[in-house]
């Protein structure tokens, strides 16, 4: 058990739906943060949020929507996505300054997301 | 463009013998690296880490060196273990003023031959 939690493991959805993505922690950590990772690429960063407020969205489409109602909770609400999008979405939370440079972030173990 | 580099996609060694994972980096303001394992269908966890006040960190059989006039860092598991076998991200930090962000690499696929 890593402390961050994520729901569903594998998701199979069409271009037409919507679907969310689930992450939870209970490592008492204030930034959670979504990543993307497609084959051959590095993880990519797609939101930041701290202490419930967003603070980085690095140019992702608007089908993906965050939402952070809680410093435990982080959602990702997919609408319309297109084959492309198929990924692993990660999760991860931190806890402030030093510590985080020094241990970095505690992922979740991902949603493996394949549109069709 | 792609601020961290791991150029070799994979990696095979024998039991034994020691791993050598390369990264290189261009900007000159990270100060702070790391080094992940991932195992399938798990998400990465935490391996080593180094400042860039230091050029070496040891922790049993991991041992980070950080080169920064080269902006090149490397991971050393001497002996490798087959349990070893993984895809190594290398991450670097770049302190912000919303906080800390990590870049990552594209990963390696190492493979130790039992």
């Amino acid at each position: 058990e890593t402390g961050v939690t994520q729901t569903p493991r594998h998701l199979v959805m069409g271009m037409t739906n919507k679907k969310s993505l689930k992450c939870e922690q209970h490592l008492g950590h204030n930034a959670m943060y979504w990543y993307k990772q497609s084959a051959k690429k590095p993880l990519e960063l797609m939101f930041v949020y701290n202490f419930k407020e967003q603070t980085e969205n690095n140019s992702v489409p608007s089908r993906f929507s965050p939402e952070c109602p809680n410093s435990s909770h982080l959602f990702l609400h997919l609408h319309t996505l297109q084959p492309e999008d198929s990924a692993l979405y990660l999760c991860a939370s931190s806890g402030a300054g030093r510590t985080t440079l020094s241990y970095g972030y505690t992922f979740g173990s991902g949603t493996r997301l394949t549109v069709v | 463009d792609q601020q961290v580099k791991q150029n070799s996609p994979s990696l095979s060694v024998q039991e034994g013998r020691i791993s050598i994972l390369n990264c290189d980096y261009t900007n000159s303001m990270f100060d702070y690296f790391l080094w992940y394992k991932k195992y399938p269908a798990e998400g990465p966890t935490f391996l080593i880490s180094i400042s860039s006040i230091k050029d070496k960190n040891e922790d049993g059989r991991f041992t980070v060196f950080l080169n920064k006039s080269a902006k090149h860092l490397s991971l050393h598991i001497v002996p490798s273990q087959p349990g070893d076998s993984a895809v190594y991200f290398c991450a670097a930090s770049e302190r912000k003023v919303t906080g800390n962000q990590f870049y990552f690499g594209t990963g390696t696929s190492l493979t130790v031959i039992p």
